[in-house]
């Protein structure tokens, strides 16, 4: 079983669209985040959520929406999408904060043409 | 906010040696000092973490120093393998332990 899992693995899209991603941990953590991580390399937190609740919003635009449905899951809606937005986006859970190990998903390669 | 500064940015060493990567923060409060490594492709993950009341620790060949009056941390990598080649991330809580900044990155080369 994948402890935290994340859909779609690549998503290839145009400039203007929207996408989502969704986000799912089996660990029974009640911390989720949103990274973005670049071309250098450069992990970026994005959002972190703690039982439902938005905690932390990275001054990320607004075209960037995430939700919680439950503290199992953290999806991620972009819209109108940038050439910028190109990237990789894990996604991670911890058992409560910032101060316990995270454990990431696979990543989702995002290609914006 | 907190800021983490990790060096060197990228390093090379012979099978056999040893490296050493080095991070610095700003927060006096952080208590959680982890060390990710990120394969090609592949996510990242854990691999060595150390608290602020302990000053080493050691995982097999791996092990992290933490100097809590001059802020500073370092993963120290022995007998390296090929196998150790990855980019490797320190990382650091702030924000009242809700948000986890990481380093820059190392990039690790282990040359056979």
């Amino acid at each position: 079983d994948t402890a935290v899992s994340q859909t779609p693995k690549y998503l290839v899209t145009q400039m203007g669209n929207d996408k989502s991603i969704k986000c799912e941990q089996n660990l029974g953590h009640d911390t989720m985040y949103w990274y973005k991580q670049d071309s250098k390399k450069f992990l970026k937190i994005m959002f972190s959520y703690n039982n439902k609740e938005l905690i932390i919003n990275e001054t990320v635009p607004n075209r960037f929406s995430p939700k919680s449905p439950d503290k199992a899951h953290l999806n991620l809606h972009i819209n109108s999408l940038e050439l910028g937005d190109s990237a990789v986006y894990f996604c991670a859970s911890s058992h409560g904060g910032g101060d316990e190990k995270l454990f990431f998903g696979s990543g989702t390669q995002l290609s914006v043409l | 906010g907190e800021n983490v500064e990790q060096h060197p940015s990228t390093l090379s060493v012979q099978e056999g040696d040893s490296a050493v990567i080095k991070c610095t923060y700003s927060d006096s409060a952080s208590n959680y000092f982890p060390w990710y490594k990120q394969e090609l492709g592949k996510r990242p993950q854990l691999i060595i973490d150390i608290r602020s009341n302990v000053g080493e620790k050691k995982d097999q060949r791996i092990a992290v120093t933490l100097n809590k009056t001059a802020k500073h941390f370092s993963l120290h990598i022995t007998e390296t393998q090929p196998e150790d080649s990855a980019v490797y991330f320190c990382a650091a809580p702030s924000g009242g332990y809700q948000k986890v900044t990481f380093g820059t990155g190392t990039k690790l080369q282990v040359i056979p």
